[in-house]
């Protein structure tokens, strides 16, 4: 069984510029995070949706950020003005309903310039 | 919100000691689970166990619920198990399910 993937695994940009990070989940899992992780800290929820449907987005900076599962599978997290302390590692992880247990994925560390 | 306290932030050891992580959390949590990062980033659960005590090869996790408290023992340390060893909390089962993380243990292991 293939793991959650990521991509880009690295990303390097100035201030003012977009950037989007792409996740696959496990095939079947239902619901989907995405964390932040700065350096040195634990990983901080962002955003997590169930299917399709957003269940907590209450710590996505609404102003710059955004996240999409259209078809309750994929997921696209998007930055559109990037921040110099926006630079972390962010992290996908996914599991199935009836499981408490989280699967992440390589993550993608982004620097910001 | 929730908050989780891990102690110590980084812990060096000879090959073949024994390491004890601590994870003191805020508030009731019905989930608990122990994770370790590698160098490289990747996450992975070692252990859930909300209350009581759980083996699992060389780890050792013991939960006091009322007590707001857990502790990840590893016994025999091995080089490759340096890392960053992470504690998470969380809420009610089901899809209302989120993970509150604390900051972490670096742990090294020296040959």
């Amino acid at each position: 069984e293939a793991g959650v993937t990521q991509s880009p695994r690295y990303a390097v940009l100035q201030e003012g510029q977009a950037v989007s990070f792409w996740c696959d989940p496990i095939s079947g899992h239902d619901t989907l995070y995405w964390y932040q992780q700065p350096r040195d800290q634990g990983p901080q929820l962002l955003v997590y949706f169930r299917d399709e449907a957003v269940i907590d987005n209450s710590q996505l900076p609404s102003d710059r950020f955004s996240a999409v599962r259209p078809k309750g599978t994929n997921s696209t997290l998007k930055i559109q003005s990037a921040k110099q302390g926006d630079t972390a590692t962010y992290l996908c992880a996914s599991r199935t309903g009836d499981q408490d247990t989280q699967y992440f994925g390589p993550g993608t560390r982004l620097l910001v310039l | 919100g929730q908050q989780v306290q891990q102690s110590p932030s980084s812990l060096v050891l000879q090959e073949g000691e024994n390491a004890e992580l601590q994870c003191n959390f805020s508030s009731t949590a019905t989930q608990l689970q122990w994770f370790y990062q590698s160098p490289g980033g990747s996450l992975v659960s070692l252990l859930s166990n909300p209350s009581g005590t759980k083996h699992t090869g060389r780890l050792t996790s013991t939960t006091v619920t009322k007590e707001r408290r857990s502790s990840l023992h590893i016994s025999s340390s091995q080089t490759t198990d340096s890392g960053t060893y992470l504690c998470a909390i969380g809420g009610s089962g089901g899809s209302n399910y989120k993970l509150t993380f604390g900051k972490g243990t670096l742990l090294t292991v020296t040959p």
